[in-house]
């Protein structure tokens, strides 16, 4: 009875390569995140999404993607993979943008680029 | 500018003992939400307390309350009587109601790393 799961939990890849982190959730949420957490510990906003509006934090590289099949899911597609990539993905959902509502996370995805 | 600001890299704290977090935010928003989410070593997101900027008392959740002083735009995390188990690192977190379309994403500050020591 996961709320929010990811998978895979660890992703150890080439330089160049092209992956997919899966995220989903249970919660009946309607806005996903993509989050990502460097060396540092320091935790960043990649994307929100709702199904209606896409929001990418401009420093994020268009070879990162988010793909929604449906509400429940937000996937992360990396194109041609950097080194500088390595770092653990965290997936979250909440009940819409309210800053009153907490938001849920996933276990993390800990991808490595060699 | 840091929107979150969390002063204490790492803490030591005896355990049963209380030990404050200290966290400050930085915000133009009236609404707002102030989040502590704890990270143990095992990776995982865990969500520990929330404040509302609107709300007139302090947060509490158990053995966790959050100090919440508006004025000083402070939201500092209390964790009394430490057990050994809450020896992680500790994220303060906000989120605005209408930054840049946000979508009421997360604004985390830099952390602190907690030991407990027995």
């Amino acid at each position: 009875d996961t709320a929010v799961s990811q998978t895979p939990k660890y992703l150890v890849t080439q330089m160049g390569n092209d992956k997919s982190i899966k995220c989903e959730q249970n919660l009946g949420h309607d806005t996903m995140y993509w989050y990502k957490q460097d060396s540092k510990k320091f935790l960043k906003i990649m994307f929100s999404y709702n199904n209606k509006e896409l929001i990418i934090n401009e420093t994020v590289p268009n070879r990162f993607s988010p793909k929604s099949p449906d509400k429940a899911h937000l996937n992360l597609h990396i194109n041609s993979l950097e080194l500088g990539d390595s770092a653990v993905y965290f997936c979250a959902s909440s009940l819409g943008g309210s800053p009153y509502n907490e938001q849920f996370f996933g276990p993390g995805t800990r991808l490595t680029v060699l | 500018a840091q929107k979150i600001t969390q002063t204490q890299p790492g803490m030591f704290v005896q355990e049963k003992e209380a030990v404050t977090l200290d966290c400050t935010y930085d915000t133009s928003d009236p609404s707002y939400g102030l989040f502590w989410y704890k990270q143990p070593s095992s990776g995982e997101m865990i969500f520990l307390i929330y404040q509302g900027s609107y709300d007139q008392q302090n947060a509490t959740e158990g053995r966790y309350s959050l100090n919440f002083q508006k004025a000083r735009k402070s939201a500092n995390l209390v964790i009394s009587a430490s057990q050994l188990g809450d020896s992680a690192m500790y994220f303060c977190a906000m989120r605005e109601a209408s930054y840049g379309g946000s979508q009421g994403n997360l604004i985390f500050g830099k952390g602190t790393k907690l030991s407990v020591k027995p």
